[in-house]
């Protein structure tokens, strides 16, 4: 079994604060996910990182960041927190084409 | 269209009978296919996967792929009120390395 680990689980903050989830993997998986989920909606990809120094954007346009200067660790940043980001944001890493996602616990981020 | 259609549910079904979901995919090319049970409130938890056709059963559940039919279906056999949750069908696309998942099927298993 995948161990992933996300940190806060849950963070209320204020608009305008800087924020970073932490996100990091245990199991050497070179790919690694964020995804971004409100309740009962749809899983949205919105960043992605096939190993270290390589990062682009998914699917759904974000105004966070992401850096992959470990392979182990995968933080996404907010630099300027707003409600619209109040959502349930997934770390997930996977081995390779092919294999399975495994997801962390979730950070529910909450802007107030 | 979507590449990854499931029916939204809600499925109800009773204790003890067999959930049947349902997911087609738009690729044809695709290679991997996945089922994700995701309770509310958390974060998916992967159930199953298969790549071949045919049936592949793990105790209670069996997936099923018809790639001739852009098909794939997981069955829940024996169906306890705990399987209440929404599935997730996800498909690898074999011209790519990301994962697509689909809407989610919410299930309801009721005493």
């Amino acid at each position: 079994e995948a161990d992933i680990y996300q940190t806060p689980r849950y963070l209320v903050i204020g608009t305008g604060k800087k924020i970073t989830l932490e996100c990091s993997q245990t199991m050497g998986h070179d790919k690694m996910y964020w995804y971004q989920q409100d309740p009962g909606m749809e899983l949205h990809l919105i960043h992605y990182s096939y190993g270290v120094n390589s990062t682009e954007k998914g699917d759904l346009s974000s105004e966070s960041t992401v850096s992959r200067i470990r392979t182990e660790h995968f933080p996404l940043t907010l630099e300027s927190a707003r409600p619209s980001h109040t959502s349930q944001y997934l770390c997930a890493s996977s081995t390779g084409v092919g294999s399975p996602l495994h997801f962390g616990n979730g950070t529910r981020l909450t802007v107030t | 269209q979507k590449e990854v259609e499931q029916n939204s549910g809600p499925l109800s079904v009773p204790e003890g009978a067999i959930a049947s979901l349902n997911c087609t995919y738009s690729d044809r090319g695709s290679q991997s296919f996945f089922w994700y049970r995701q309770y509310s409130g958390k974060s998916p938890e992967l159930i199953m996967f298969i790549y071949s056709n045919g049936d592949k059963e793990d105790g209670r559940f069996t997936a099923q792929l018809n790639k001739a039919s852009q098909y794939v279906s997981l069955l829940i056999r024996d169906s306890q009120p705990s399987d209440s949750a929404t599935y997730l069908c996800a498909v690898n696309m074999h011209y790519g390395q990301n994962f697509v998942f689909g809407p989610g099927t919410r299930l309801s298993v009721l005493p």
